[in-house]
């Protein structure tokens, strides 16, 4: 059963600071690896969408990278804003499946 | 495009009503999916679809039901709702297996 891992739980850094959220999974016979962003009381948005035949993406700011042999993506914030602060989700979507396996997060907190 | 709506944003339902939370898009996407999110578990599939017509189901379906007859609609039905079901939705939809749309969300609580 494929299982997503998000470390750290929560992460507080000072405006300005370049950062890396971790996610690993279980599984890497994976399609592709979402990221997603939820601000408090609200829905997901979509940041980065990695192929399984794809290294990395970037939008932005925003790096996501993938290496689909050791189970492990990562998404690199550059120069963090205060309005970065949110709860940071990856998710897998395995080969053959619709439904994606999500991580319990990353919360980040920016500080002024 | 407004991309994927929910509605209600926020209901109160008392133990054994029925109620239906409603998802729409208008991506003219096949794929269509509902999670719940519950604190400390993530957000877990109950039930998806790949197209009008075709169902089936995911991690935790039990007390609910869905179907879709149309490409835009895939509303999620609580049959006899129980406190274990209080829990914030989510409808997503996705082309094919590519990048997947959530909407806003509704807030369910079950007393």
């Amino acid at each position: 059963k494929q299982e997503v891992t998000q470390i750290p739980a929560a992460l507080s850094v000072p405006e300005g600071e370049n950062l890396v959220l971790n996610c690993s999974f279980t599984d890497s016979a994976i399609y592709n690896l979402q990221w997603f962003r939820q601000d408090p009381g609200k829905g997901l948005t979509s940041l980065l969408l990695i192929q399984s035949s794809q290294r990395e993406q970037t939008s932005g700011r925003l790096n996501a990278s993938l290496d689909k042999s050791s189970g492990r993506s990562t998404l690199y914030i550059a120069a963090s804003q205060p309005g970065d602060s949110a709860t940071y989700l990856c998710a897998v979507r395995e080969t053959g499946f619709q439904k994606l396996v999500f991580g319990t997060g990353t919360r980040l907190l920016v500080s002024p | 495009n407004a991309g994927v709506t929910q509605t209600p944003k926020f209901q109160v339902l008392k133990t054994g009503q029925s109620m239906t939370l409603q998802c729409a898009q208008d991506m003219n996407h096949e794929y269509m999916s509902w999670y719940r999110q519950d604190p400390g578990m993530g957000l877990r599939l109950i039930h998806y679809s790949v197209g009008a017509g075709i169902t089936d189901q995911g991690e935790v379906p039990n007390g609910y039901n869905v179907s879709r007859s149309t490409t835009e609609d895939f509303p999620l039905r609580l049959l006899s709702a129980a406190p274990s079901q209080t829990s914030v939705y989510f409808c997503a939809s996705s082309a094919t297996r590519n990048e997947q749309f959530f909407g806003p969300g509704t807030r369910l609580t079950v007393l």
